[in-house]
């Protein structure tokens, strides 16, 4: 099992362009995460989905940002247009059901900053 | 509303000696609650949880956490540090048993010394 796939580890962007940030979840999980962390706020959910549908995503910052799950192997987060202030590690998790006997195992994250 | 506080930003241990980690939460619900750690450059691993029975869960690599109600705790321990134990460690709460909304608390960066 590879685990949860981010890419790319880093991405560094001028303030103003779009910015994609990818997630492959484990094989066989139903529900996805997109979490964001950063000094000031820490870990924040954004955004979850269950059987590729978006479940919750009062998280969500702003309308800059959207999330996508098009098939059960991929989801994108997208930032369009990035600011500085979206400067962050983002990272996606993934979890075979939801409910605290389902742990979520969470990639190595994607670095963004925002220049 | 659930929410976990984490005392204290950084710790430092000596290797060998007694990690302790401080968690309190507060929940409106009985509550469920958990610790991961974060290695450099790494995503979150679930180091422990507890969800209902016994107080005294254990975990992976040593660590262990007791769950005190009267005094809304759940501090995470393990007896003898490892230069390994180096990580970000995060306390979390649920709001139910099935709901995965975690609120996490700011982190404990642990730095061993030799």
């Amino acid at each position: 099992d590879a685990g949860v796939i981010q890419s790319p580890r880093h991405e560094v962007t001028e303030m103003g362009q779009e910015v994609t940030l990818r997630c492959k979840p484990i094989s066989g999980h139903d529900y996805l995460f997109w979490y964001r962390q950063t000094m000031m706020r820490g870990l924040e959910l954004l955004i979850y989905f269950n059987n590729n549908v978006p479940i919750d995503d009062s998280g969500m910052p702003e309308d800059r940002f959207s999330a996508k799950m098009p098939n059960a192997s991929f989801s994108t987060l997208k930032i369009q247009p990035s600011e500085p202030r979206d400067s962050a590690v983002y990272f996606c998790a993934s979890s075979l059901r939801t409910g605290v006997n389902s742990p979520l195992h969470f990639g190595n994250g994607t670095r963004l900053t925002v220049t | 509303a659930q929410s976990v506080t984490q005392l204290g930003s950084h710790v430092s241990v000596s290797e060998g000696a007694l990690v302790l980690l401080r968690c309190n939460y507060s929940s409106s619900v009985p509550p469920y609650l958990f610790w991961y750690v974060q290695y450099p450059n790494q995503g979150l691993q679930l180091l422990l949880k507890y969800t209902t029975g016994a107080t005294l869960v254990k975990g992976i690599n040593g660590f262990e956490a007791e769950f005190k109600k009267s005094e809304t705790s759940f501090h995470l321990t393990k007896p003898s540090a490892h230069m390994s134990d180096a990580a970000e460690y995060f306390c979390a709460v649920s709001r139910g048993s099935n709901d995965y909304k975690l609120s996490f608390g700011a982190g404990t960066t642990v730095t061993v010394r030799a």
